[in-house]
């Protein structure tokens, strides 16, 4: 079955504790992003990659860390969570193959609460 | 200027009935354009795509202008199913950017 597969769903921290969020997608995509989503907000992108070892920041990448060391995983990095990244994270992997032939498949998400 | 803006509703409709979403887009840019359907808490789902051309599948229709910079989803004959958040996407393949507006809220009452 084709997936997005993000863990943990749930986690609650504290502040200054490290963290990964780990991203693994089975559909070959070579396009994976991370958004969080807020009320009032929207889903707006943290980071994303175009391809192993390529990755680049989206709209609110600070506080946050990924990597792209192979095509299938990205993991979320949070180095020092403070409150203000409490919020709900999406990751997304895509394909692009003409205007009217790409689509996003995002993760179960993961809802992240820092005290 | 938001890349993407909704109404947020809510939209409280009987089932059965007709309802409209629109929402416009600000970069002349973008490339590729969707309705993407999010239930509570889950992760948004691709609805259907939308053309220029205009598309239906069953009961929705999405219609592209792109002069205007407008999107519209119709959803006909209303089910208690629908009751979701609608998001309203552009995408422009440099960065591989999908753009989201910040969703409308529906929901279909008995």
């Amino acid at each position: 079955e084709a997936q997005v597969t993000q863990n943990p769903r749930y986690l609650i921290t504290v502040t200054g504790k490290k963290l990964t969020v780990t991203c693994s997608q089975n559909m070959n995509h070579e396009y994976m992003s991370w958004y969080r989503q807020d009320p009032g907000l929207g889903l707006r992108q943290i980071y994303y990659s175009m391809n192993v070892e390529v990755t680049d920041k989206g709209d609110v990448p600070e506080g946050y860390k990924v990597s792209r060391k192979e095509k299938r995983n990205f993991p979320l990095i949070l180095e020092s969570p403070s409150p203000n990244q409490t919020s709900l994270y999406f990751c997304a992997s895509s394909f692009f193959q003409g205007p009217r032939n790409t689509e996003a498949f995002f993760g179960q998400g993961t809802r992240l609460t820092v005290v | 200027r938001k890349e993407v803006e909704q109404d947020p509703g809510p939209f409280n409709v009987p089932e059965g009935a007709t309802v409209a979403f629109n929402c416009t887009y600000s970069n002349s840019a973008s490339q590729s354009f969707f309705w993407y359907r999010q239930d509570c808490r889950k992760e948004p789902k691709l609805l259907m795509s939308v053309y220029s051309s205009g598309n239906e599948d069953g009961r929705f229709t999405a219609q592209l202008n792109r002069a205007s910079q407008y999107i519209s989803l119709l959803i006909r004959d209303s089910k208690l199913s629908d009751s979701a958040t609608y998001l309203c996407v552009v995408y422009r393949p440099f960065g591989n950017q999908f753009y989201f507006g910040t969703g409308t809220s529906l929901t279909v009452i008995p």
